[in-house]
């Protein structure tokens, strides 16, 4: 059973910094390209950042390049978010979610909340 | 302020057909298939429907996507209790170079 397991979120000051992890299982983790989506709650989702099955390609949306870095540890099965500058409006839901060789999000984790706030 | 565009709102009673819309552009649902995807209250988003118009194994066949130049439609059939739930479509967009979704449309059955 294929599972995505996020953890690392919490309440931040604006500014500050957050790293979220996604452990998975149940598939070979490197057969796959990974992304973050996130969600206000009660809103739309959003596309954070992708990468490859081997870390040579990634992807960032506009309002997140320079302060995020997504990352992967294909050894650990593991999928990595770093958000520096963190602001208001990256207060959200942050799901770690596997990219099907279609290119849509056939499996999702629960989500990890994040919330930014003084 | 989402790329694709949905109605916020939609709703049948058991039994009926309801379709729901997605507006988009050339850069993404002109140029690119559609996925949607299934949230039911208090849970994560579940792949519903594919390249535009495939199932998942297990998605019921009551559940059908189309596509016609920039806009594409989720239409379910013989509506359940169980399919209320908000629905969001995504694509690829070209000029973005990265995926986007619509606001979302939450289904009342």
């Amino acid at each position: 059973e294929v599972q995505l397991v996020e953890s690392g979120g919490g309440v931040v000051r604006p500014g500050g910094s957050l790293r979220l992890s996604c452990a998975a299982s149940g598939f070979t983790f490197d057969d796959y390209g990974m992304s973050w989506v996130r969600q206000v709650p009660g809103k739309g989702l959003e596309w954070v950042s992708a990468i490859n099955w081997n870390d040579v390609s990634r992807g960032y949306a506009g309002s997140v390049k320079g302060r995020f870095t997504i990352s992967r540890d294909n050894a650990e099965n593991s999928l990595f978010l770093q958000m520096n500058s963190l602001r208001a409006e990256d207060t959200a839901l942050y799901y770690c979610a596997r990219a099907s060789y279609s290119g849509s999000y056939d499996y999702w984790g629960q989500g990890t909340l994040v919330t930014v706030s003084s | 302020q989402s790329v694709l565009t949905q109605p916020p709102s939609a709703s049948g009673t058991p039994g009926q057909r309801v379709t729901i819309s997605c507006s988009g552009s050339s850069s993404n649902i002109g140029s690119n298939p559609v996925n949607w995807y299934q949230q039911l209250p208090g849970t994560a988003p579940k792949l519903l429907i594919y390249s535009t118009t495939q199932r998942p194994s297990g998605v019921p066949d009551r559940f059908s996507g189309s596509k016609s130049g920039t806009s594409a439609s989720l239409a379910i059939s013989g509506l359940q209790s169980e399919d209320e739930a908000d629905y969001f479509c995504g694509a690829w967009d070209d000029s973005l170079n990265g995926p986007v979704f619509g606001g979302g449309t939450k289904l009342t059955v």
